[in-house]
């Protein structure tokens, strides 16, 4: 079974532009987490899409925004992007069924780096 | 948002040796993750402990589930270079799913020839 993938891999862009990343869970999964990995504050929680809806959401401001497709694939859009925000954003894939819906799966992540 | 305190946050260590690593939180978990990141990919899961006092292993592994649902320990024994990475500690709090998981600040092993 193909595990998580997330493209780009690798990501520059300037500071207030906005960029777009994406992220196929493993197959039959239909739960997809993004998480921010900095080495400040290490791994932090956006937000968690299920059945194309956002379940669950973290404490990051409204420049961060997400959505899931019918496919399970889901996409993260940061707008106006500050140095901040330079990161591995890492995308985790869950069965979602909420018994047994906390074992995720991480993509390799893509590193955003903002100039 | 809650804090896992993970300790401790290196390790030096030579090849042969065990090693003990474990997280600790003020509040309440219902759900133990432990995970291993090596440079450049992302966490991969490891042990997964889901009733206070469960003790689970895998392979050279092995992961308890605090009895007070607020702490938890990862046993690596006869460390091998491969097992050099990053373990980090994830907790889901009781109550639902609001946060996600709970990750602590990692414990970065390294093994000395």
């Amino acid at each position: 079974k193909a595990g998580v993938t997330q493209t780009p891999r690798y990501l520059i862009k300037t500071r207030g532009q906005q960029v777009t990343l994406s992220c196929s869970p493993i197959s039959g999964h239909r739960s997809v987490s993004w998480y921010q990995q900095t080495p400040g504050q290490g791994l932090q929680f956006l937000f968690e899409y299920f059945s194309e809806t956002q379940r669950n959401k973290g404490n990051f401001p409204g420049r961060f925004s997400g959505r899931q497709f019918s496919n399970s694939r889901s996409e993260m859009n940061v707008s106006t992007l500050e140095l901040g925000d330079s990161a591995l954003y890492l995308c985790a894939s869950s069965s979602g069924v909420r018994t047994v819906t906390y074992e995720q799966y991480f993509g390799p992540g893509t590193r955003l780096t903002v100039t | 948002g809650q804090q896992l305190n993970q300790s401790p946050q290196s390790m030096f260590i030579q090849e042969g040796e065990d090693v003990s690593m474990n997280c600790t939180s003020s509040s309440i978990f219902n759900t133990w993750l432990w995970y291993k990141q090596d440079p450049g990919e992302g966490p991969v899961l490891l042990i997964a402990l889901y009733k206070a006092g469960e003790l689970t292993s895998n392979g050279r592994l092995t992961a308890q589930f605090g009895i007070t649902r607020k702490d938890s320990f990862l046993n690596i024994s006869a460390s091998i270079p491969s097992d050099v990475g990053i373990y980090f500690c994830a907790g889901q709090l009781v109550g639902g799913g609001a946060d996600g998981l709970t990750f602590g600040k990692g414990t970065h092993l390294i093994i000395q020839p």
